[in-house]
Parts: structure tokens; C-alpha cells; sequence
């Protein structure tokens, strides 16, 4: 089973509907992170989470909000996707003693038309 | 000027050459330089980690930084087809990466 796990691993929706991206790991990883990716444009940070308790913005974080639901679970939605939303999207996870080394899930490929 | 520059490619190589690929960067409070191999429709794997200047080697792959000039590269000796991939540089302060665009690679046999 893969360390980091994201659901789905597709999904086309339409405009102006809810989605929500979930991610889990088994690494035992306090800081967890979902970047979006777009040709040409590489990997962005949307949101990031420390512990349980904390969330941060990252650098395009608007029309997302996200949810750590435990360690393990951290969540990414979309309240009203829209067509430039549609993107592969990463969720990562690092240890504290070694917070730059980041492991990613295989991505969730998301089409919103 | 974007804070991580990195040419997207593709760069095409023979089987067995020695391939260089670079990245430059703006901020010098990066001190954690990272390579990331990524296969089509997979997600980024670490390749190489290293904290601030010098040299990292690790089998076929060497990463040098140089913070003087803002430059870091990676070199892959002996090239095989299986690492036609993207590579993505990546660069941390402390925690969160801030990566290039990626350049794709092809080794043809």
C-alpha cells in the first residue's frame, strides 16, 4: 500500500459544484501539504498543515479551503470548482526532523467543465 | 523574476551520456535544495536532498549547489531509458518547497 494516498484518483465535475480531494498517510508525518499542478506552471502550494491544529495558506489558496480531520487525514475542497481549477493536484507529507524531504501521493486528476 | 528559474526541456540524450540539468534561484534564504524525479501520470519522488553548498552523490546521480551563484544541478551519469522523466528542482527556507517548472528528459536507447 502507498505511504501517501489520495481519493480520488480522478474525477470530472462541473461548474459551480462542491468537491472535496482527501488524502491520507501512513507515515506517521505531523506536516502535510496539497500543491496543484499545471503545464508550464509546475507545482504550487495551496495549503499547508503543521499538527492537527494549524492550517496555513500557501500561495494560491483562493477558492480551496482544507481540513485536518486527524495526523493522518488532511483534506482539500473546492466550495464552487470552476474551469481553471481543473488541475492534478499532490498531496505531500515531511517529518519534523527532516521538514524540507517531502513525500507526495500519485495525484488526483480533476476536470471541471 | 521568479523566485526558481528551470529550463522545461525537452533536453533528448543517448543511452549512456552524461546529462546536466540546472536550476537557478532568486532568495537567498533558501537553504534545502531537492531534486524530484517524476514519471508521466505518477507523483514527484525525492531523488537527492541537500543542506546548503556542496556536493551530494548517490550512485548514478551527483547534485552540486552553489549559493554564491544561486545555481544548483544535478548530473546523471550513464543515462538509462528508464530515467526519461521530468525533474523537478525544488527549494525550501525551512519547510515549504518552492519548485521550478521541471524539465523533461528522454533517453533514447
Amino acid at each position: 500500500d502507498a505511504d501517501v494516498t489520495q481519493t480520488p484518483r480522478n474525477r470530472i465535475t462541473k461548474t459551480g459544484k462542491r468537491i472535496m480531494l482527501e488524502c491520507s498517510q501512513t507515515k506517521g508525518h505531523d506536516r502535510m501539504y496539497w500543491y496543484r499542478q499545471d503545464p508550464g506552471l509546475g507545482l504550487r502550494l495551496i495549503y499547508y498543515s503543521f499538527d492537527v491544529k494549524d492550517i496555513n495558506k500557501g500561495e494560491i489558496s483562493d477558492g480551496y479551503s482544507v481540513s485536518r480531520q486527524a495526523q493522518a487525514k488532511f483534506s482539500l475542497s473546492l466550495e464552487s470548482a470552476i474551469p481553471n481549477q481543473t488541475a492534478l493536484y499532490f498531496c505531500a507529507t515531511s517529518d519534523t526532523d527532516r521538514e524540507a524531504e517531502a513525500f507526495f501521493g500519485q495525484g488526483t486528476r480533476l476536470t471541471v467543465v | 523574476q521568479k523566485e526558481v528559474e528551470q529550463d522545461p526541456g525537452p533536453l533528448s540524450v543517448p543511452e549512456g551520456a552524461i546529462v546536466s540539468l540546472n536550476c537557478t534561484y532568486s532568495n537567498s534564504a533558501f537553504q534545502y535544495f531537492m531534486w524530484y524525479r517524476q514519471y508521466s501520470r505518477k507523483g514527484p519522488e525525492l531523488l537527492m536532498y541537500t543542506y546548503s553548498s556542496g556536493n551530494k552523490e548517490d550512485g548514478r546521480f551527483t547534485a552540486q549547489v552553489d549559493k554564491s551563484s544561486k545555481y544548483i544541478s544535478l548530473f546523471i551519469r550513464d543515462s538509462q531509458p528508464s530515467d526519461s522523466a521530468t525533474y523537478l528542482c525544488a527549494m525550501s527556507p525551512r519547510s515549504t518547497l518552492t519548485f521550478g517548472k521541471g524539465t523533461m528528459l528522454l533517453v533514447s536507447p
